[in-house]
């Protein structure tokens, strides 16, 4: 069963506006990772955040980890157009256990 | 650096058909793995390889086999394809411990008619 579930399952917003989804999860975690997929194309790292960690930035990318509500959020802010892609999630099940397990995704549209 | 190469990228069978989807990696990584998404399914472990010589069943790993050929090598075995087996099948690898960051190739599409 799956891990993780992203929300919402799509996404459209304009150029220039910040794009927030979020991810929860059932069990405890050691790492939350998020990805991008574009369309016809392997997933690419973005970043990741430990359950030791509350928040990290990378560029124009802020993640978000509440451990006590099992849930992240990723924000992008200033979105462009190459933004559109598909994000998920993955996480592990905690423990010994460093597989990352993906959610469904967030289908994202940027509009020009 | 080619990272994460899969062959081949597209590849129609008949039912009862077998094959084998080939990956490699030059990142010396230690650990690899096989996906398969399907619409509204997102991503789905078949199989891993923590370290050259081990193999571990995913979350879907029935009627499929793999094979740790050597350190670069994962390979994926459909011994007699169905169509439900129709999806892309991505393999992945990750070399830091404790993390388990994963790099991606390209994906292989397959198609079971």
């Amino acid at each position: 069963s799956q891990q993780g579930e992203e929300d919402p399952q799509a996404l459209s917003i304009q150029e220039g506006e910040n794009a927030t989804m979020n991810c929860s999860y059932k069990t405890s975690i050691n790492n939350l990772q998020w990805y991008r997929q574009n369309s016809g194309r392997g997933l690419v790292h973005l970043i990741l955040i430990r359950s030791n960690e509350r928040e990290k930035h990378s560029g124009r990318l802020r993640v978000t980890l509440d451990t006590s509500k099992k849930s992240s959020s990723l924000l992008i802010t200033a979105s462009r157009a190459a933004d559109t892609a598909s994000y998920f999630c993955a996480t592990d099940r905690g423990g010994g256990s460093y597989i990352p397990t993906f959610g469904r995704g967030t289908s994202l549209i940027v509009h020009p | 650096n080619a990272g994460v190469t899969q062959t081949p990228k597209f590849q129609v069978l008949k039912t009862g058909q077998s094959m084998t989807l080939q990956c490699a990696q030059d990142m010396n990584h230690n650990s690899m793995y096989w996906y398969r998404q399907d619409p509204g399914m997102g991503l789905r472990l078949i199989y891993y390889s923590a370290s050259e010589g081990t193999t571990d069943k995913g979350e879907v790993p029935n009627g499929y086999n793999v094979s740790r050929l050597n350190k670069r090598e994962f390979s994926l075995r459909l011994e007699s394809a169905a169509p439900s087996q129709t999806s892309v099948y991505f393999c992945a690898s990750s070399g830091v411990r404790g993390a388990n960051v994963l790099t991606f190739g390209a994906g292989s599409r397959l198609t079971v008619l």
